[in-house]
């Protein structure tokens, strides 16, 4: 049973559009969630980060927004560039040791 | 070294192969973990080493695939008698503390043929 789920297996944006990906959580213990980027052949790079003490999070063009009551978090990418091209996975800590992982959603940025 | 290493990056084994897959993860680094990831899939958990004890092997899918770090640094996740379904991309990632930082290499691709 996925705890961590992305909904969208893919996204295409223009250019300096903001691009949104969502990520949905099933367990409400969670506290700590993260997104990563995966290019091709290469391992996942940490993104952005959030506690779940707070609903948003920045850090220059990527901002996070936590909605504990949905159990759902977003990444919004602002402007998207053509090198933000990859996957996107969301992943939580449920303890240490251990990360759980949305499946990824691949997005596109077209020039 | 500056990040974490896999070797091999691409290994073909025929059905019913061992095979031994291995990760140099940063330098100073208690915690290790090694993550598989099938086609279109999410990374997902397959165990944990702070130092050299396995605290974590929860979700290791079989007793065909058995993982070591026996000094504490470098590790090997070893795939006995290999079957199409182990056919993913194994990644190790290491961390200084186990809860943040977490640093992943680029994986090692494993096709089971």
């Amino acid at each position: 049973d996925q705890q961590v789920k992305q909904n969208s297996p893919s996204l295409s944006v223009q250019e300096g559009r903001i691009s949104i990906l969502n990520c949905d959580y099933t367990n409400s213990m969670f506290d700590y969630f993260l997104w990563y980027k995966k290019y091709p052949a290469e391992g996942p790079t940490f993104l952005i980060s959030i506690s779940s003490i707070k609903d948003k999070n920045e850090d220059g063009r990527f901002t996070v927004f936590l909605n504990k009551s949905a159990k759902h978090l977003s990444l919004h990418i602002v402007p998207s560039q053509p090198g933000d091209s990859a996957v996107y996975f969301c992943a939580v800590i449920p303890r240490k040791g251990k990360l759980i992982f949305g499946q990824g959603t691949t997005l596109q940025v077209k020039p | 070294g500056a990040g974490v290493s896999q070797s091999p990056r691409y290994k073909v084994a025929k059905r019913g192969q061992d095979v031994a897959l291995r990760c140099d993860p940063i330098s100073g680094h208690v915690s290790l973990f090694w993550y598989q990831q099938a086609l279109g899939q999410g990374p997902e958990f397959l165990t944990y080493f702070q130092n050299e004890a396995q605290l974590d092997k929860s979700g290791l899918p079989s007793d065909r695939f058995f993982a070591e770090r026996p000094e504490g640094s470098v590790s090997t996740l070893k795939i006995q008698r290999t079957q199409q379904e182990d056919s993913a991309v194994y990644l190790c990632a290491s961390s200084p503390d186990g809860l943040y930082g977490y640093t992943f290499g680029s994986g090692t691709r494993l096709t089971v043929v």
